[in-house]
């Protein structure tokens, strides 16, 4: 069992969809960072959080050190927004990444 | 620009020889990192150095070999020992490890 899960590994949307993208995590953490992965690979650092809820434009971060949880969000989804979502879980002085969620909004 | 440069971008590499992936960062950054990504697995981390002349293994950093004389480059030295080398990968540069941290554009390296 990986120490970081994302869920799901795939998702398929219509452009204006509400998007929820999930990670869990098994390790005590001080934060956890949302990256997003265009296909060129180039990976960009969109939220850090250790505890509640950021918000940047149509993305929101929210988080529950209690459960373990982790969720982004991204409202009015665009097919721009298409890219892989990666969580990373600050643990000690490492970071464990989650495999990733490749999300394709279609027009 | 401020930002974190990788080069090349492609590399092809025959079997058995060592290749070095170039990371620049101008960013003032004192940690930079190294990590590796393959097809349905996360990023693994294969070095990183917090200071100048100084730098750690990572999880999986066995056929692999860094350097870190001044603060704004760590190259990365893909030896001949590392079983499976074909991957992508990034480098790294930060303030620390529970800061954000600033990805280059990466490199794909292919061996033969």
């Amino acid at each position: 069992k990986n120490e970081v899960e994302q869920s799901p590994q795939n998702l398929t949307a219509q452009e204006g969809e509400f998007i929820t993208i999930n990670c869990s995590y098994s390790v005590g953490i001080s934060a956890l960072h949302w990256l997003q992965q265009h296909p060129g690979g180039g990976i960009v650092s969109l939220f850090m959080l250790s505890s509640g809820k950021k918000k940047h434009g149509r993305l929101i971060a929210t988080i529950n050190i209690q459960e373990k949880h982790s969720s982004l969000h991204i409202t009015a989804s665009h097919p721009r927004d298409s890219a892989v979502y990666i969580c990373a879980a600050v643990s000690g002085s490492r970071l464990t990444f989650g495999e990733g969620t490749q999300l394709t909004v279609n027009p | 620009d401020g930002g974190i440069t990788q080069s090349p971008k492609y590399l092809f590499r025959k079997e058995g020889q060592n290749v070095t992936l170039s990371c620049e960062q101008n960013l003032n950054h004192d940690a930079m990192y190294w990590y590796r990504q393959d097809p349905g697995q996360g990023l693994r981390l294969i070095y990183y150095s917090q200071i100048v002349n100084d730098f750690q293994k990572g999880d999986i950093a066995e056929g692999y070999s860094v350097s870190r004389e001044k603060k704004e480059s760590f190259p990365l030295t893909v030896t001949s020992a590392q079983k499976n080398p074909t991957a992508f990968y990034l480098c790294a540069s930060g303030t620390g490890h529970t800061d954000t941290q600033y990805f280059g554009p990466g490199t794909r390296l292919t061996v033969l």
